[in-house]
């Protein structure tokens, strides 16, 4: 079974350019989360997708972050103008059931750095 | 608010056993996970403890009591390949469904 993988692993970027990242969770996992990790500091979490729906997206900084996640598959983060801060690794991670048992399966990152 | 505590750094000998703590202050407790993590890699899922006790694994175990907010990480007979990060996440219930809350993690480092 294929883990939840992202695009691209890196990304060099100037401050005010856009950036898109992309995750691909297990297939099958109806549950998908995007979390964020800035040096030296925790991993936080941004939102959660169910299929399509966003659930909960309480952690997004601001608007200049919008994820999507058309058709319940995929899922994609673009950050619009992208600033200094924003500088960091952006994970998704995946999980079958949101309940008790819902063990969440994460990718390896992308590293996001603004210039 | 919701904050979670572990060490920063840990040292420790190949074949030893280490013990890496984790304190937590949240509300709506459903539940706290260990992950690993090596450095540029996915966070991988160790151990999971939603009531009060020891929880075995291997080489691994973790402890878990609610009513401390307080959980631990035990490693036996270390390996050099687990010199990595170790995570503690709590999972909230806020609003009808659960999300994770992270401590800062731990940088495990074996020595021979």
């Amino acid at each position: 079974e294929a883990g939840v993988t992202q695009f691209p692993s890196h990304s060099v970027i100037e401050k005010g350019q856009t950036v898109t990242l992309r995750c691909d969770p297990i297939s099958g996992h109806d549950n998908l989360y995007w979390y964020r990790r800035v040096m030296g500091k925790e991993i936080k979490f941004l939102l959660h997708f169910v299929k399509e729906s966003k659930q909960d997206e309480s952690g997004m900084p601001n608007n200049r972050f919008l994820a999507e996640r058309t058709g319940g598959t995929y899922s994609t983060l673009k950050v619009q103008p992208a600033e200094l801060e924003d500088s960091g690794v952006y994970f998704c991670a995946s999980s079958h059931f949101n309940g008790p048992s819902g063990e969440q399966y994460f990718g390896p990152g992308t590293r996001l750095t603004v210039t | 608010g919701q904050n979670i505590d572990q060490p920063t750094e840990m040292t420790a000998t190949e074949g030893a056993i280490v013990q890496i703590n984790c304190t937590y202050q949240t509300s709506g407790f459903n539940g706290l996970f260990w992950y690993q993590q090596h450095a540029g890699e996915a966070p991988t899922f160790l151990s999971y403890n939603v009531l009060d006790g020891l929880e075995e694994k291997g080489r691994f175990s973790s402890f878990l009591s609610r009513s401390k907010g307080y959980s631990y990480l035990l490693l036996k007979e270390l390996q050099m390949k687990d010199s990595a990060s170790y995570l503690c996440a709590v999972r909230v219930f806020s609003g009808g469904y659960n999300k994770l809350i992270f401590g800062a993690g731990t940088r495990l480092a074996v020595h021979p």
